[in-house]
């Protein structure tokens, strides 16, 4: 059961360049999100899905674009990366009755 | 919106010894709260919730934590620290009326001395 799967696990991008991390899950959740963790700041809440077809901003979404493209996938978009950017970044879903998130295993971005 | 706060940035306990974190929530209401476990490199995984009822919750691991309406607070306790508890823990809340808006703490880290 491979439950929450990103892609890349590492990536080192430069200073103006794009990228999409993708996200996919296997346990038919109908919620869907895209976290960033930070060094003494947690985990904040950059988008969220609640059901396919709809997205929605969390805390910090400037600079970020998402996609819910089916029920299984949700991807977050960096057009113009920057050094602000650099951060540890978890999708998560869950089926909202229970409340409990279940994560992916992060993917480390580097902005230089 | 609501919002947590870990007071403690890192924590040390000696194995065998009890372990108490500590955890903060600002809201109007009565919340949903939770508490979540990350090892090194790890996403998170969830450790126990509230959501409302007996404000003494059972989690997994052996940990419980206890709801206090009148301090805000959730605190996350075990009474004896096994060294595979090291990692770092984290508190979040979410209010009822909109549940797909979870908000993290920053964290508390436990070192298990042997």
């Amino acid at each position: 059961n491979a439950g929450v799967t990103q892609t890349p696990k590492f990536q080192v991008l430069k200073t103006g360049q794009s990228m999409t991390l993708q996200c996919a899950q296997d346990m038919n959740h109908n919620s869907m999100y895209w976290y960033r963790q930070d060094p003494g700041m947690g985990l904040r809440l950059i988008y969220y899905s609640a059901s396919e077809g709809t997205t929605d901003k969390g805390e910090v979404p400037n600079g970020y674009n998402v996609s819910r493209l089916n029920k299984r996938e949700f991807s977050l978009r960096l057009e113009s990366a920057a050094p602000s950017q650099t951060s540890v970044y978890f999708c998560a879903s869950s089926e909202v009755a229970t409340g409990e998130l279940f994560f992916g295993e992060g993917s480390r971005l580097t902005v230089l | 919106a609501q919002s947590v706060t870990q007071p403690d940035i890192h924590i040390t306990v000696s194995e065998g010894a009890s372990l108490e974190l500590r955890c903060n929530y600002s809201y109007g209401a009565t919340p949903y709260l939770f508490w979540y476990v990350q090892s090194p490199g790890q996403g998170l995984q969830l450790l126990l919730k509230y959501f409302s009822g007996d404000t003494l919750v059972q989690g997994i691991k052996g940990f419980e934590a206890e709801f206090k309406r009148s301090q805000s607070s959730f605190n996350l306790r075990k009474p004896s620290v096994h060294w595979s508890d090291a990692a770092e823990y984290f508190c979040a809340v979410e209010t009822p009326y909109n549940n797909n808006d979870m908000r993290f703490g920053a964290g508390t880290r436990l070192t298990v001395k042997p």
